[in-house]
């Protein structure tokens, strides 16, 4: 079965740790999205890639990195100068032409010990 | 003003009735339009997406585009249990690949 793959589904990070969330999508998707999700705020952007090697800011990205090495994998690394990193994270992607609807999958739960 | 408002609810209603959900948006730019289904701990699920305005019908659920008045709808018909989630619109310009800007969602609950 095709789709986005999100693990883990929960992470709990300590004070000054850098933490990784994986993303893996076995779609043949060109884009990758990473959004955070607030109560109350909705989803907000925090980076995308529309190709390998190549990825933009949104709107939150200060505290956060990502790579993008392949097709297939997003992942997103909150660092330790993400002060306010408690939230639900979740990845999408998307064909590049054709303006296709984003696809997300089931997210990653990150808390601070 | 924030470019999507969306009524945050919560909305209640019986087993069986018609739901309405609706965001209103500011930015002109946007011609595609998606609502989305997000259970408890759970991503997103695409329910319906469309372009330019219009009427799009899909089983029980009808989304609706109202462009001149930068208006959007999900309507649920014979509502169930099932269906008690949060909502989301999300809207983007016509540029492949950019991201989607989202309200803030809509949670509804149906009682049996």
């Amino acid at each position: 079965d095709g789709g986005i793959t999100q693990s883990p589904k929960y992470l709990f990070r300590k004070e000054g740790q850098n933490v990784t969330l994986s993303c893996e999508q076995n779609l043949n998707h060109d884009a990758m999205y990473w959004y955070r999700q607030d109560p109350g705020q909705g989803l907000r952007l925090i980076y995308y890639s529309q190709i390998v090697n190549d990825f933009q800011k949104g709107d939150i990205a200060e505290g956060y990195s990502v790579s993008r090495e392949k097709k297939e994998s997003f992942p997103l690394t909150v660092t330790s100068a993400q002060k306010n990193p408690t939230a639900f994270y979740l990845c999408a992607s998307t064909l590049q032409g054709g303006n296709q609807p984003q696809h997300f999958g089931d997210g990653t739960r990150l808390s601070i010990l | 003003q924030k470019e999507v408002e969306q009524d945050p609810g919560p909305l209640s209603v019986p087993e069986g009735a018609i739901v309405s959900l609706n965001c209103t948006y500011s930015n002109s730019a946007f011609q595609y339009f998606m609502w989305y289904r997000q259970y408890s701990r759970k991503g997103p699920e695409l329910l319906m997406y469309t372009y330019s305005s219009g009427n799009k019908e899909d089983g029980r659920f009808t989304a609706q585009v109202d462009k001149s008045s930068k208006y959007i709808s999900l309507f649920i018909r014979d509502s169930q249990p099932s269906d008690s989630a949060t909502y989301l619109c999300a809207m983007s310009v016509s540029q492949a690949g950019t991201a989607l800007i989202f309200g803030k969602g809509t949670t509804l609950s149906v009682s049996s």
